[in-house]
């Protein structure tokens, strides 16, 4: 079964600095997804961004970047120009292209220091 | 507005009484999904159902039960609680089954405790 490791329980930042978050996985597949998921102390979860196993260039979303490295099985999160409200839990997460089941690691909690 | 609605929100209850977490999204969305959230576990899949009447085990469904009768709606039964189902329970839907990239809405969340 495919596994998501998040190797930081704990990170912190300066604001407006940059933090990057690990996340690496097992799979024996070739196609497949994976996402980042933060949850403020709300307990929403909201999605930040996506890549498609297939697609070699990283994803980026505004202040958001990955650095996606599939022979390494890595999909790290970069986060530039921090702000107090990046402050939250972040999920890593991987599913399947042959199926519906989703996989979630055990998340860094990242704190933003003014 | 578009969104996922759990209810309740925040439950106590004992073991063995049997009890129902409704899930309700109001954007057509085929496919559905409820996860439980522990420390240090991250999130993990219950169970989840990609339309109508078909639903199918994720990685943790001892102790749960789910029924999908309409689009809208898909019910987490626990027959009888026991405090290790103690959790953060979240729904989610997204709009196509086949399609994994699609993103998943989120529900906000239902504390469940089981003394």
């Amino acid at each position: 079964a495919q596994t998501v490791t998040q190797s930081q329980p704990e990170m912190s930042v300066q604001e407006a600095e940059t933090v990057t978050l690990s996340c690496t996985y097992d799979t024996s597949e070739s196609d497949y997804y994976l996402f980042w998921y933060k949850q403020p102390p709300s307990r929403q979860m909201i999605l930040v961004i996506r890549q498609e196993a297939y697609k070699q260039q990283n994803a980026t979303e505004n202040r958001f970047s990955v650095n996606f490295q599939k022979a390494a099985k890595s999909f790290s999160l970069k986060i530039s120009d921090s702000q107090l409200g990046d402050a939250a839990m972040y999920f890593c997460a991987y599913r399947s292209d042959n199926n519906n089941d989703m996989r979630f690691g055990a998340g860094t909690r990242l704190t933003v220091k003014p | 507005e578009a969104q996922v609605t759990q209810n309740p929100r925040y439950l106590i209850t004992v073991t063995g009484k049997k009890l129902t977490v409704t899930c309700s999204q109001n954007m057509n969305h085929e496919y559905m999904s409820w996860y439980r959230q522990d420390p240090g576990l991250g999130l993990r899949q219950i169970y989840y159902s990609m339309n109508v009447e078909v639903t199918d085990k994720g990685d943790v469904p001892e102790g749960y039960k789910v029924s999908r009768k309409e689009k809208r709606n898909f019910p987490l039964i626990l027959e009888s609680p026991s405090p290790n189902q103690t959790s953060l329970y979240f729904c989610a839907s997204s709009l196509w089954a086949g399609d994994p990239y699609n993103e998943q809405f989120f529900g906000p969340g239902t504390r469940l405790t089981v003394l």
